[in-house]
């Protein structure tokens, strides 16, 4: 069955250091999200990807982040200058038309020290 | 605006034994309903789904949920539990139209199957 993926697992990063987290979604899907978990707190949205542009952010997504279609296959999101409170686990995911079920993939547990 | 409300943080349950969790919904808007299961150390993967037609929805591994309008609830239920049942559950909402809305979560209910 086709799967969401995540690269890395997990990436430990010093604060103000730039992190890139990569996604690859299942292959025939449009639409592409990212969310992230705080320890021990719910999964928040953070932005919404279609047709190479950006449909919806969330007030987290600020301008810190960043989120790119590379290619056909990977969709990353980008930290700029990480904070402590960027700590957390990111989770992207995946929808076909008519985008009705997001797959999510395993996340990438992010470690700001 | 919508929300998702999961009342329980943790519900033990012995082995065999049924379970419901608990989750309300409000919106003001269409919405479709899921659940997410979050085993340890691992992602979140989609339990089961209410899009539209039967209000009565089933997993392959024996959960099943009941969409009620009436009451705003998405419940979720199984009549006997395994071991391998214990992880964190999350019911979820998202607008029904519109194909990029995001999901909206809830706080997450722990199910711990007790041997």
């Amino acid at each position: 069955e086709p799967e969401v993926t995540q690269t890395p697992s997990h990436q430990v990063t010093q604060m103000g250091q730039e992190v890139i987290l990569r996604c690859v979604p299942i292959s025939n899907h449009l639409y592409f999200y990212w969310y992230r978990q705080i320890l021990g707190q719910k999964v928040e949205f953070l932005v919404s990807f279609y047709n190479n542009e950006i449909s919806e952010k969330s007030e987290i997504f600020d301008d810190q982040f960043s989120v790119e279609r590379p290619d056909g296959s990977n969709f990353t999101l980008k930290i700029r200058s990480t904070k402590l409170e960027d700590s957390a686990m990111y989770f992207c995911a995946s929808s076909d038309p008519p985008a009705d079920t997001q797959y999510f993939g395993p996340g990438t547990r992010l470690t700001v020290l | 605006a919508q929300s998702v409300t999961q009342l329980d943080s943790q519900v033990p349950v012995f082995e065999e034994a049924p379970v419901e969790l608990r989750c309300n919904y409000s919106s003001s808007v269409s919405v479709y309903l899921f659940w997410y299961v979050q085993y340890p150390n691992q992602g979140l993967q989609l339990l089961l789904k209410y899009l539209s037609g039967s209000t009565l929805v089933e997993s392959i591994n024996g959960f099943e949920a009941e969409f009620n309008k009436s009451q705003t609830s998405f419940h979720l239920r199984k009549p006997s539990v395994h071991i391998s049942d214990t992880a964190e559950y999350f019911c979820a909402l998202k607008r029904s139209s519109g194909g990029y809305q995001k999901v909206t979560f809830g706080t997450g209910t722990k199910l711990q199957v007790i041997p």
